[in-house]
Formats: C-alpha cells, structure tokens, sequence
C-alpha cells in the first residue's frame, strides 16, 4: 500500500523560503500524479499544486502561483514544493496526496500523507 | 472557477440518527463529486467517489447521491467512530473543496 510521508515544514519568517518534500514507500510513484493540499489551522482544505507523471503538466492555485514550484523525482520517490515568498496567509498544515488518475484536469485523491506544519510568523 | 458550498457546518445528532449532508456546486459537475472523511489530527480519507461509488472497505451505512450541482452525502445510522469533519470535493475541472461539516454526537 502506498504510504506518502512530508517532511521539510518548519517555521519561516515572513517573505522567507521553505522546500517541503514528500517520499512514496510504495512501488507505483511514478505511475499517479501528485499533489500538494493545504489546511490552515481550524480551517477547511485548499488544493495547493497538481504534478503529472512526467512533469508535463503542472497546476498551481491562483493563491501560490508564480510562489511556489512543484516538482518530482521518480527515481527517488519524492515529491517536492518549493515555496517562496511566503507570507502569514500560507500558514497550515501541507499534505502530499495522489491522484487515482481517473478523469482527465480533474484529481481524485485516493492516498494522502500525515501532513507537515508550515509556520510563518516573524 | 466551480464554486462549492456545504451545508450545514455542524450538526449535533444521537447514535443511530440519519444524517444528511448537502453540496451545491456553481455550475453542473456531472458526477465528478468526492466525500471525505477527515478526523481530527488526520488526512482526509476517500469515502465517495463519482457521487455515489463507495470506495473499497468503506461502511455501507455510508452514501452519496446527486448529479449537476446538487449533491446529498447520507449516513444512514450514526455510529460514535463517525465523529468527524466531511468534505465534498468536484473534479470536473481540477478541484474546489466544500467548506466541511463537523459530525458530532449528541
């Protein structure tokens, strides 16, 4: 079973960088494409940025884009999300989570990690 | 961009009520809804998917209906482990989350 696990969140001052990475336990990485979620504390969830198999396809949420970058590497396993230029608003809890793959512009998240907590205060 | 809006936020009901939960999109979805599931301190887990497809290993007392923009998640009888915040989710075009609706016991 696929088992996603974050690491890298932390607590970063306002308009600084944090590089947040995600490793697949599992075998089939490199088959599903990949996303980042995010859940500010007590609030509700807000997709992030969506990955493809190969890295030809990439979406990011109007809030993050032209911030943060969302990349991959099969061969490790690993998911990454590069964030800059963070701000108080980006605060929340960052979930890597795979998309089944079944429509096409559309994600359906069938594995998710336990999430890291980004923190951005001065 | 597709709009989601859930309803209620909360609701308070004893063991064995049903409960019913609603989702409205902003233009017609088809059928690309999702439930989640998330409790508290963990990731959301699928529960529903097109609508009404129940993914594997989930309980049967758990059900979704709809089509376009109107969207109905049931529990049919209320169990004490179903204490949870649900989400709906569409993916007919990327993804908008629901605002959630926090489950608890009376």
């Amino acid at each position: 079973e696929e088992q996603l696990v974050e690491s890298g969140g932390g607590l970063v001052q306002p308009g600084g960088s944090l590089r947040l990475s995600c490793a697949d336990s599992g075998f089939t990485f490199s088959y599903y494409g990949m996303n980042w979620v995010r859940q500010a504390p007590g609030k509700g969830l807000e997709w992030v940025s969506y990955i493809s198999t190969t890295s030809t396809t990439i979406y990011y949420a109007d809030s993050v884009r032209g911030r943060f970058t969302i990349s991959r590497d099969n061969a490790k396993n690993s998911l990454y999300l590069q964030m800059n230029s963070l701000r108080a608003e980006d605060t929340a809890v960052y979930y890597c989570a795979r998309d089944r793959g079944t429509k096409v512009r559309g994600v359906l998240f069938d594995y998710w990690g336990q999430g890291t907590l980004v923190t951005v205060s001065s | 961009d597709i709009q989601m809006t859930q309803s209620p936020s909360s609701l308070s009901a004893s063991v064995g009520d049903r409960v019913t939960i609603s989702c409205q999109a902003s233009q017609d979805i088809s059928n690309y809804l999702i439930w989640y599931q998330q409790k508290p301190g963990k990731a959301p887990k699928l529960l529903i998917y097109d609508a009404s497809t129940l993914e594997t290993g989930v309980p049967s007392r758990f059900s979704g209906s709809g089509s376009g923009t109107d969207f109905t998640f049931t529990i049919s009888s209320l169990q004490p482990e179903d204490v949870a915040t649900y989400f709906c989710q569409q993916y007919d075009n990327l993804v908008t989350f629901g605002g959630g609706t926090k489950v608890e016991i009376k």
